[in-house]
């Protein structure tokens, strides 16, 4: 059964902190994303990776920045956390190539910036 | 911008009803649009999709309707169901893209029993 997991279902951190959010994928996939989920506004990307040490911005990838030193795992670092940042964390995986290659996602991460 | 735009917000249907959700896209360079449902606590996971080579795409009680001369796409669930109620998201990408696709505002759609 393929899986992407992440590393807390739900974290609560203080304006300024660091923030880590791990994706663990076991499906061997080239591609990995990492989204935020806000109501009314969908899944909007904050960003991709293609390939090991490769990465790519998204959508809105103000404040954040990713790591990805090993295939299997995908990290979204909040270098100084703000309240603005509150919102559900999704990480995906899926193999490359082609845009019809299913996405894998992990059940999310909701962060509560205080 | 918002290159896929999604309605409605939400949707409330009755057990045995159709429910319909539709979505516009500006990029007339899309040429892959698939569905993904979300149940609470949950990843979303893909559903159905379709290309613009076709007009439609059924799948049991679901399908895609498409307009390639509208921009526009359509999910039909038919007979919906209490365990249908999730939220849905359409999406879109170039077919030659890296896999990154683009998704409208999501559907919570809630099928009253």
């Amino acid at each position: 059964d393929v899986k992407v997991t992440q590393s807390s279902r739900y974290l609560v951190k203080r304006t300024g902190e660091k923030v880590f959010l791990e994706c663990v994928q076991d499906m061997d996939h080239e591609n990995m994303f990492w989204y935020r989920q806000d109501p009314g506004l969908g899944l909007r990307l904050i960003y991709f990776s293609y390939d090991v040490k490769m990465k790519e911005k998204g959508d809105i990838p103000e404040g954040y920045s990713v790591s990805r030193e090993k295939k299997e795992r995908f990290s979204l670092i909040l270098e100084s956390a703000s309240t603005n940042q509150t919102s559900m964390y999704l990480c995906a995986s899926s193999s490359s190539g082609r845009a019809d290659n299913e996405q894998f996602f992990g059940p999310g991460t909701r962060l509560t910036v205080l | 911008q918002q290159q896929v735009k999604q309605s409605p917000q939400s949707l409330i249907v009755q057990k045995g009803g159709i429910s319909i959700i539709n979505c516009a896209y500006e990029n007339t360079a899309f040429d892959y649009f698939p569905w993904y449902q979300q149940f609470p606590g949950k990843g979303p996971a893909l559903l159905i999709a379709i290309r613009p080579d076709v007009s439609e795409k059924k799948e049991g009680r679901f399908t895609i309707s498409f307009n390639k001369s509208a921009k526009q796409f359509s999910l039909h669930i038919m007979d919906s169901q209490p365990g249908d109620s999730a939220t849905y998201f359409c999406a879109a990408s170039r077919f030659s893209n890296t896999g990154k696709l683009i998704f409208g505002q999501g559907t919570t759609l809630q099928v009253k029993p």
